[in-house]
């Protein structure tokens, strides 16, 4: 069975920060591997997907992600965080075969100012 | 172009009282998925569905859910006889038919929910 597990529920940066969000995944089939966003009371928005081709994904608003086979991992990050990226965001997995998502528990990001 | 579309937002019922969330997927999508959001947890899978056919059912409740897609129409997630344990957000998410292990493939889109209380 697929799973990933976010460490961290909430993360605190100023704004300005490099902001580092934190992912692993374990699957047994090479894995698609998504991050989505969602803000309050909306639904989830994707941010980047990694899907084997290029193992540095580079997403919108700025966020890339590096996929790690060696360290099962996937890490969101974002060069300079802005107040405007205070959400919760979402890691998940998938197998190519199968469009079913798996997702971890959710990381809330502070930006303060 | 529109897109995916849930009804009701929000939605309060009394125990033992029955729910009905409506998703109407983005056009050209033939894929619906549908999460459940409990609070300060993930996204959980519950059913995928395509037009009239149950794919995978997984992650329903063996009794009082039910989910269905018909020809026509939205796909209706159906709770019966609620509970209070049953109050979450639960998202709607559509995909077209894409080719397995093609950069489309898995990729979903959400909903902004249904939040459903129970009293």
């Amino acid at each position: 069975a697929q799973s990933v597990t976010q460490l961290g529920s909430h993360v605190s940066v100023s704004e300005g920060a490099l902001v580092l969000l934190r992912c692993n995944y374990s699957s047994s089939v090479p894995p698609y591997l998504f991050w989505y966003v969602q803000y309050p009371n909306q639904g989830l928005q994707l941010l980047l997907k990694y899907t084997s081709a290029a193992t540095l994904v580079k997403g919108i608003n700025g966020f890339e992600a590096e996929f790690k086979k060696s360290e099962t991992s996937f890490h969101l990050t974002k060069p300079s965080a802005h107040m405007s990226d205070a959400a919760e965001y979402f890691c998940a997995v998938s197998d190519q075969g199968f469009q079913k998502l798996v997702f971890g528990t959710g990381t809330r990001l502070l930006v303060s100012p | 172009n529109a897109g995916v579309m849930q009804n009701p937002r929000h939605l309060v019922r009394r125990r033992g009282q029955e729910a009905r969330l409506r998703c109407s997927p983005m056009k050209g999508h033939s894929h619906v998925y549908w999460y459940r959001q409990l609070p300060e947890e993930g996204l959980k899978f519950m059913v995928y569905l395509q037009k009239e056919n149950i794919i995978d059912e997984s992650g329903m409740p063996k009794e009082r859910f039910s989910a269905e897609f018909p020809k026509e129409g939205p796909s209706i997630l159906r709770i019966q006889q609620v509970v209070r344990g049953d109050s979450a957000a639960y998202f709607c998410a559509s995909s077209p038919r894409v080719l397995a292990g093609t950069s489309g493939a898995g990729e979903l889109f959400f909903g902004e929910g249904s939040r459903l209380t129970v009293l």
